[in-house]
């Protein structure tokens, strides 16, 4: 069964810095990755989406990468400011029992100060 | 701009209730699929449906059940509410169908519903 871990689970940081979160999972078989925000009692919002034939995706001040033979990704937020601050998911697509639906990491919870 | 919709943001049930939450996209997706998120466990999938009528097992089912009667509406079904079921639920839907295995399409999401049983 695809795992997906997350580090950290938390994180402060100042703003202005740059920071980057972590995703890896245990089966390379994936048809794509995809990166959420979600806000406090709120859904999630789609961020990145890179296919498994991609090795990054840009928007904005975001940037995902996949290695999808090592298993990882990460995203890499620019300039934070004190509106990025929520939880961010990872979730990678893949054929298993559950047919094609995302399995999620447990999330890296941001907080980003002024 | 709304894709997914959920039909209600809070609830609160009683115990043994069978209570059905409501999700309506608007953006002709073959796939849909109900989550719950609890603290600690992450978002674990329920139930998804591929097509019209045809419904499939998640990896936790038990005590719930799905309706998809039209393409554009899931229903998931708590057939008798339990405490245990307290949680946030999350529809979402996607393109991607086992036909169109060239084809993989970003996940939209509904705005959760916040399910309290008491």
């Amino acid at each position: 069964k695809q795992e997906v871990t997350q580090i950290p689970a938390a994180l402060s940081v100042p703003e202005g810095e740059n920071l980057v979160l972590n995703c890896s999972f245990t089966d390379s078989a994936i048809y794509n990755l995809q990166w959420f925000r979600q806000d406090p009692g709120k859904g999630l919002t789609s961020l990145l989406l890179i296919q498994s034939s991609q090795r990054e995706q840009t928007s904005g001040r975001l940037n995902a990468s996949l290695d999808k033979s090592s298993g990882r990704s990460t995203l890499y937020i620019a300039a934070s400011q004190p509106g990025d601050s929520a939880t961010y998911l990872c979730a990678v697509s893949g054929h298993s029992n559950s047919g094609y639906a995302l399995n999620f990491g447990k999330g890296t919870s941001l907080l980003v100060t002024p | 701009d709304v894709k997914v919709t959920q039909s209600s943001r809070y609830l609160v049930k009683r115990t043994g209730e069978k209570v059905f939450l409501e999700c309506v996209q608007d953006m002709d997706h073959e796939n849909m699929f109900w989550y719950r998120q609890d603290p600690g466990l992450g978002l674990r999938l329920i139930y998804f449906s591929y097509d019209v009528k045809m419904k499939e097992k998640g990896d936790i089912p038990e005590g719930y059940s799905v309706s998809r009667e039209k393409k554009e509406r899931f229903s998931l079904i708590l057939e008798s509410a339990s405490t245990n079921q307290t949680s946030m639920y999350l529809c979402a839907s996607t393109s991607y169908t086992p036909l169109q295995a060239s084809m993989h399409t970003e996940a939209f999401f509904g705005q959760g519903t916040r399910l309290t049983v008491v």
